[in-house]
Order: structure tokens, then sequence, then C-alpha cells
């Protein structure tokens, strides 16, 4: 089975902090992505790597930054934390192509005070 | 552009039949795919259209027509464990990236 971990389930910060989330998968999968989840607004894609330190900007990029130096680790990184980035943070990788599943970690609820 | 849209909530009873529609409009569009969510858990992957027609899994059906923007799910012999967040999904520009609607949350009652 393939497994998604996420370093966190649950983190408070302070507004202003900088925040790594971290996630590995197992299975030597090519793609990986970072989604936040909202009520109402479903997954959005912040960013996506397809290789081994490339990257690309998903749909709301402002105030995340990505690093994978590894093909099996990709973490999210929030510069300056904001009171607006309080959500769920949910991590995926896929195989490498284009139709294919997507496995997700279990989440981590980030919460900016 | 692309814009994925589906009900926000449904309702209905154990044994029952429900199909949750979603409709989208994206260029380059060339598949869909349906995930299952639990509250507080992570999506998992249901099923996944790149022909027109129907693919039955078990209980889960899922359609798909790409002239008219339009797919499916549908769910037979409901049951309690059925409730959950049902994620239309398709491929975004490029190809990479997965683009989510915002899901349906789908109520079973006895």
């Amino acid at each position: 089975d393939v497994k998604v971990t996420q370093s966190s389930r649950y983190l408070v910060k302070r507004t202003g902090e900088k925040v790594f989330l971290e996630c590995v998968q197992d299975m030597d999968h090519e793609n990986m992505f970072w989604y936040r989840q909202d009520p109402g607004l479903g997954l959005r894609l912040i960013y996506f790597s397809y290789d081994v330190k490339m990257k690309e900007k998903g749909d709301i990029p402002e105030g995340y930054s990505v690093s994978r130096e590894k093909k099996e680790r990709f973490s999210l990184i929030l510069e300056s934390a904001s009171t607006n980035q309080t959500s769920m943070y949910l991590c995926a990788s896929s195989l490498g192509g284009i139709f294919t599943e997507a496995f997700f970690g279990q989440g981590t609820r980030l919460t900016v005070v | 552009g692309q814009n994925i849209d589906q009900p926000t909530e449904m309702t209905a009873t154990e044994g029952a039949i429900v199909q949750i529609n979603c409709t989208y409009q994206t260029s380059g569009f060339n598949g869909l795919f349906w995930y299952q969510q639990h509250a507080g858990e992570a999506p998992t992957f249901l099923s996944y259209n790149v022909l027109d027609g129907l693919e039955e899994k078990g209980r889960f059906s899922s359609f798909l027509s790409r002239s008219k923007g339009y797919s499916y799910l549908l769910l037979k012999e409901l049951q309690m464990k059925d409730s959950a967040s049902y994620l239309c999904a398709g491929p975004g520009t490029g190809g990479f990236k997965t683009i989510f609607g915002a899901g349906t949350r789908l109520f079973v009652k006895a």
C-alpha cells in the first residue's frame, strides 16, 4: 500500500512565524502536491512537483514556497504565517504521467494565532 | 479556464440509490476522477473515467460524457458508512495537477 505521511496532525503557530510542513511518500512517485482544504471551497492546489528539484505554482501559491530536494519528500513552507493561512493542509502523491490517481496523507490542521 | 461544479449537499435513505452530478468547463480536459472523503480523514480514490460511458465497480459506478462536460457518481444499496463527501476532480492544464470541485456532502439516513 502507498503511504503518504505528513509530519504533524495538528499544529498551532503564531503570526509571523516561519512554518514547515513535511510530507514523505514511500512508493517512488514522481508527482507530489500540496493542497489546502477550507469549508465551502474544497481542495485548492498550492504547489506541485513532478520531479526532484522541480516545482510549479498551483492556483493559490501566494505566501507559500516549497522544496523537493529528494524524490520522497516534499515540504511546504509558510514564510511568515498569517491568520488567513489557518486551514487543513493535505499532501498527495501520484505516479508519473497525467492520468494517475492521487494518494493523500492524513492532513495537517494548522491554526495560526 | 477550469471550473468544476457539483451540488453542496444531498440526503438519501439507507438502501436507496443516489446520483451525484458533476459538470466541468475546462480546456484540454481528458478525464475525471471521483474521490470519497469521510469527515476528518483524507480523500481516497474511487474511480477514474477517461472514455465516455459508464464504469461499474461494485456498488459504485461513474459516468462520463466529454461532449457535455458532465459526469455522475452512482451509489447503489446505500449504507450508513457511505455518509461522506464526494469530490469530483480532473487533470488541470498541462495534465500534471488535479483540480477538485468543492465536494458534495452526502447524508445517508436510516
